[in-house]
């Protein structure tokens, strides 16, 4: 059964970077046709989608936050990374690593839900 | 970008009830991109429906989906203890990213 487990630093200084990364286990990136995406949930808030990648690298990124953000996956570690530039304290929440499935990267279809997400890690922008 | 509006913002009904949970699309969108989501506090989301009304693995059949274009239901048919939770519609559209609606919470 496929598990995924977000890890970094939990403070990060406005105007820094803040850098996660995902550990896929149970299954490989590389063999998925899945997606693998980033959303976040700010304290006592609703949920925002961050950006997905595929294994080849293809990646969709949320408009409101593109220029900040950077999404890439490294399949000998089974593992798929955010970096989000110039945090301010907007940017604290809690932010999970999902698969993002449902699509079919070959024909072009995108992928549709999110399943199964990591249990989510809290990071906190202050100075 | 298609924005999801849920209703009500919160439900409160007694074990054994019927929850009816409503998403509604500022644009028409695909069934197939339609899901539902269940979280409770502490946790992350679980995926309980896609493509509107198909359950994911694992989900009792108490719970189900319905809708089109710009309409969903979440319908609960009879609220188990563990069902008192927070749950998130979200959508995927060609002119617009996966958004999420403000959610509904569902208490005792």
């Amino acid at each position: 059964q496929l598990q995924l487990q977000e890890s970094g630093p939990g403070l990060v200084k406005p105007s820094e970077t803040l850098s996660l990364t995902c550990t896929v286990s149970g299954g490989s990136i590389s063999r998925s046709s899945d997606y693998w995406g980033w959303i976040r949930q700010p304290p006592g808030k609703g949920l925002e989608w961050i950006g997905s990648i595929y294994e080849s690298g293809t990646t969709y990124h949320n408009p409101s936050l593109k220029s900040r953000v950077t999404i890439s996956v490294e399949t000998s570690k089974n593992q798929f990374s955010l970096k989000l530039r110039s945090v301010t304290v907007a940017d604290t929440a809690v932010y999970y690593c999902a698969t993002h499935g449902g699509g079919d990267f070959w024909s072009g279809r995108p992928p549709a839900f999110f399943d199964p997400w990591g249990q989510g890690t809290l990071v906190t922008v202050s100075s | 970008e298609i924005v999801l509006t849920q209703s009500p913002g919160t439900l409160s009904l007694s074990l054994g009830e019927r929850a009816t949970l409503s998403c509604r699309a500022s644009q028409s969108v695909s069934s197939r991109y339609l899901a539902w989501y269940q979280q409770k506090p502490g946790q992350a989301p679980r995926l309980l429906i896609y493509a509107a009304s198909s359950r994911a693995t694992g989900i009792p059949d108490r719970f189900s989906g319905s809708g089109s274009e710009t309409d969903f239901t979440l319908t609960i048919s009879r609220l188990e203890p563990e069902d008192f939770a927070v749950y998130y519609c979200q959508q995927y559209g060609s002119s617009s990213p996966w958004t999420f609606g403000q959610g509904t919470k569902v208490e005792i």
